[in-house]
């Protein structure tokens, strides 16, 4: 089975400062994959995504991801966090059992720190 | 506007009493799936149609039925909804089932 893992349900970061959120998938082949954003009290909404092109994928806001095989991780990333980042970012994969499945990871919720 | 639209968008309701939530995209989508979100589980697919009168099941669909009669519309159904399914329920659809889906805004069920 396809799986997700993003490591840290909770991340706090200073305004200002880097933002790294980690997904690790299980695959032995490329799958497609994508960081969605939750803000309060709203649906998921694309940030980025792979699908077997550029490894180093830019996404909306300022965040991008880079697709590493060897590692199995895609990694998201924004050099310099704002307060309006501050929401719950999940990784997704498809593609392993059918592109129709879509797994998602437990989700990791960005503070920022005025 | 290019939307998902989900109905209700709060519920209390109690065991056994049958419920159908609505979903319906206006994008002209292939693809349309069905989520719950529990804290600490993330998003966990219920169903998927990859097109209309096409339908599967996705990793929890115990207790769940779906239906796709028209391509833009596809209502979750609980039959006899048990406590365990209180959830926060999403909506997503997108052209074709590898592309990036539109989310509707959610249904949260709380059932007593």
């Amino acid at each position: 089975a396809q799986s997700v893992t993003q490591l840290g349900s909770h991340v706090s970061v200073s305004e200002g400062a880097l933002v790294l959120l980690r997904c690790n998938y299980s695959s032995s082949v490329p799958p497609y994959l994508f960081w969605y954003v939750q803000y309060p009290n709203q649906g998921l909404q694309l940030l980025l995504k792979y699908t077997s092109a550029a490894t180093l994928v830019k996404g909306i806001n300022g965040f991008e991801a880079e697709f590493k095989k060897s590692e199995t991780s895609f990694h998201l990333t924004k050099p310099s966090a704002h307060m309006s980042d501050a929401a719950e970012y999940f990784c997704a994969v498809s593609g392993i059992q059918g592109y129709q499945k879509v797994t998602f990871g437990t989700g990791t919720k960005l503070q920022v720190i005025p | 506007e290019a939307q998902v639209t989900q109905n209700p968008r709060y519920l209390i309701t109690v065991t056994g009493k049958k419920l159908t939530v609505t979903c319906s995209q206006n994008m002209n989508h292939e693809y349309m799936s069905w989520y719950r979100q529990d804290p600490g589980l993330g998003l966990r697919q219920i169903y998927y149609s990859m097109n209309v009168e096409v339908t599967d099941k996705g990793d929890v669909p115990e207790g769940y039925k779906v239906s796709r009669k028209e391509k833009r519309n596809f209502p979750l159904i609980l039959e006899s909804p048990s406590p365990n399914q209180t959830s926060l329920y999403f909506c997503a659809s997108s052209p074709k089932d590898y592309q990036p889906q539109h989310f509707g805004d959610g249904t949260r069920l709380s059932i007593l």
